[in-house]
């Protein structure tokens, strides 16, 4: 199975000020005939279900901000917050969906600080 | 507007089985894979398995092997998810979640609000 490993566990950031969340796969992402990294992002808020951010690493879902960007190939990848806003506080997931099993990172915590 | 509406909390007994349901709305069941993923208290996600609306075909994660039913009822646009001999470990919210239409397992783009399944004695 594909290990996802993140980090930071959490991080605060002031209001304004960049957030970064890095993302290493244990095999590589990228898939040579169409030169795809297969990794998602995600955005879970306390008691609601997790919301698709970005996928193909760096493609924003559709109504996502894009103060959201994600970025990287192979095994490591970030997710960045350009501007951290008062509702982006939350736990942010990355998914490699390469092959199954589906599997995500342990998860990385935002606050303000 | 697509939604999936998930069945309520249960609490069960070990050695049990629960069933959860996700009705749909808003797309053509049939052309989107179904997911399930499971998230224990202050963990992170565990993806279960997927079902293809449009066959029935199924794959689970070797996690759950023999523990765990993915089904549809294409008539009612409602998909299931069925943990048999259910263990304390169990205890977790349960989501259902869309796939992308491509027919193989991706990402998931909507996801249902989640049903508590509490194992206790």
């Amino acid at each position: 199975d594909f290990v996802m490993t993140q980090s930071p566990d959490s991080l605060a950031v002031s209001l304004g000020e960049r957030a970064t969340i890095n993302c290493k796969s244990s095999q590589s992402l990228l898939y040579g005939s169409n030169n795809k990294n297969y990794l998602a992002w995600y955005q879970q808020k306390p008691g609601q279900p997790p919301k698709l951010l970005i996928y193909w690493a760096y493609t924003r879902e559709s109504g996502v901000p894009d103060r959201f960007s994600g970025s990287g190939s192979g095994t490591d990848f970030t997710l960045t917050i350009s501007s951290l806003q008062a509702e982006d506080v939350a736990v942010y997931y990355c998914q490699q969906y390469y092959r199954p099993p589906l599997t995500f990172g342990g998860g990385t915590k935002v606050e303000i600080k | 507007q697509v939604q999936l509406v998930q069945s309520g909390a249960e609490v069960k007994k070990p050695g049990a089985s629960v069933k959860v349901s996700c009705k749909t709305s808003g797309y053509t069941f049939t052309s989107y894979p179904m997911h399930w993923v499971r998230q224990a208290p202050g963990q992170s996600l565990e993806w279960m398995g997927w079902i293809n609306a449009g066959n029935g075909d199924t794959e689970y994660s070797q996690n759950f092997q023999g523990r765990v039913s993915i089904t549809t009822d294409t008539s009612a646009s409602t998909a299931y998810m069925e943990v048999s001999s259910l263990r304390f470990e169990d205890t977790a919210v349960y989501y259902c979640a869309r796939g992308d239409s491509s027919g193989y397992p991706r990402f998931l783009d909507y996801w249902g609000q989640g049903a508590l399944v509490t194992v206790s004695s």
